[in-house]
């Protein structure tokens, strides 16, 4: 099975601030990245697939990158509502394996 | 619009069975691969279980053999029938619907990024 591996566990920011999370696939998984949001006692939200591409009505300040086993996601400029937690996700083969989760928090 | 509603949850001893149930509005279950994901309290995302528009299902091997993947085409609902439950399987359990790409043939192709998601329902396994 495919792990992936997020790092920071968390991370404190200002509201302004640049914020990247990077995410880890134990093997090769191409370009079968997803990327969510989410905030406390609700769902999460899908923000980027593909790696990289932008999932309609997403803010174009959140932006993902890479290919093969390392991917990151940048916020790049950090607003209120973006205080929550990011998971990633391999798309590439079962089992669909989440990262453990990334808290940004208010600094 | 797009909606997912869960429901069946709730306290169940150890060893017991559960039906959780996901009405869908504003698409057709049986025309779409949908799956079930799980968050333990304070915990990540598991993905649990999915079964494609021609039927086929898949499990994660934590729930192989106790979980069952159905759907009701007429009432455009999706279930997860859970038996044999255990403390570890106390989890918020989530629907949500895979999204997809059609090829040049027509051909309807996953792409397991989960698009739409339910708002969960909580099954506690506890004595």
């Amino acid at each position: 099975d495919i792990q992936m591996t997020q790092s920071p566990s968390s991370v404190s920011a200002s509201v302004g601030d640049r914020v990247t999370i990077t995410c880890r696939a134990s093997q090769g998984i191409s370009s079968w990245l997803a990327w969510y949001q989410q905030k406390p006692g609700k769902a999460p939200k899908l923000l980027i697939y593909a790696a990289s591409s932008l999932q309609s009505g997403v803010p174009s300040r959140f932006s993902g990158s890479g290919s093969g086993t390392d991917f990151t996601l940048t916020i790049s400029s950090l607003q209120p509502e973006d205080f929550a937690t990011y998971y990633c996700q391999q798309a590439n083969s079962f089992p669909h394996a989440f990262g453990q989760g990334t808290k940004v928090e208010i600094k | 619009e797009v909606q997912l509603v869960e429901s069946g949850g709730g306290l169940i001893q150890p060893g017991g069975s559960l039906r959780l149930s996901c009405a869908a509005s504003g698409f057709t279950v049986s025309s779409n691969y949908m799956s079930w994901v799980r968050q333990a309290p304070g915990k990540g995302l598991e993905w649990v279980s999915v079964i494609y528009s021609g039927g086929s299902t898949y499990y994660a091997d934590s729930v192989k053999g106790r979980f069952t993947i159905s759907r009701d085409n007429s009432k455009n609902t999706l279930y997860l029938q859970m038996n044999s439950l255990r403390a570890e399987d106390t989890a918020v359990y989530y629907c949500a619907r895979v999204s997809y790409y059609y090829d040049s043939s027509g051909y309807q192709n996953p792409l397991y990024y989960f698009d739409y998601w339910g708002q969960g329902t909580l099954v506690t396994v506890s004595s």
